[in-house]
């Protein structure tokens, strides 16, 4: 299938933001999704982002989108405790029905 | 409250004992998938259905049977289960109109371990 890359780890202090980073290889994606997977929960969709815009905006997070190098990043501002878990990157699968290609997900720890 | 369910929550069995777990939505979506987690390779997709009848196979089918009956139910068969079968599984479904709105629900995960 496609590859979507991400870094596996990430660790910020409580205040500061946090950019999780991810690299997806299907051109033909129309939507690109950002997870949040929250010790044992299942996924839980932050946000979304359509290919012909290049940035999105949603309270503490921003969603950034080079379409020209397939680069998607999440940024999240005043990063909080309860913002600890991992994050999945998804890019829609163009040649298997509605499938989402996942990337392994970032674990992303907030320190006090 | 829109959700999807699965049925186990945690399960642990023996090589080759079939089983199935049950998968259940109720927000009347065409589209159903199942994915299985592994640490280091993310999330994969086993198999999905695009409606009723409709399945197919996803990246790493082997060893999985699905079926859909109903719109609701998409349940994943593991008719020899192997140790490497141990993983956690997720059931999702979604709209299909083409969209946002075809965001994918996830179930709460069921927890395979094969001895």
């Amino acid at each position: 299938g496609e590859d979507v890359e991400q870094s596996l780890f990430l660790s910020v202090r409580e205040g500061d933001s946090s950019v999780i980073n991810c690299t997806y290889t299907d051109s033909s994606s129309t939507y690109l999704y950002w997870y949040k997977q929250e010790p044992g929960a299942g996924l839980q969709l932050l946000t979304y982002i359509f290919s012909n815009m290049d940035m999105k905006q949603d309270q503490r997070l921003t969603v950034l989108l080079n379409k020209k190098d397939k680069h998607l990043s999440l940024r999240i501002a005043d990063t909080q405790t309860g913002d600890s878990a991992i994050y999945f990157c998804a890019a829609e699968n163009s040649n298997s029905g509605y499938a989402l290609n996942f990337g392994k997900g970032t674990s992303l720890l907030v320190t006090p | 409250e829109a959700q999807v369910t699965q049925n186990p929550r945690y399960l642990i069995t023996v090589t080759g004992k079939k089983l199935t777990v049950t998968c259940s939505q109720n927000m009347n979506h065409e589209y159903m998938s199942w994915y299985r987690q592994d640490p280091g390779l993310g999330l994969r997709q086993i198999y999905y259905s695009m409606n009723v009848e409709v399945t197919d196979k996803g990246d790493v089918p082997e060893g999985y049977k699905v079926s859909r009956k109903e719109k609701r139910n998409f349940p994943l068969i593991l008719e020899s289960p192997s140790p490497n079968q141990t993983s956690l599984y997720f059931c999702a479904s979604s709209t299909f109109t083409g969209g946002p709105t075809d965001t994918q629900y996830f179930g709460p995960g069921t927890r395979l371990t094969v001895l």
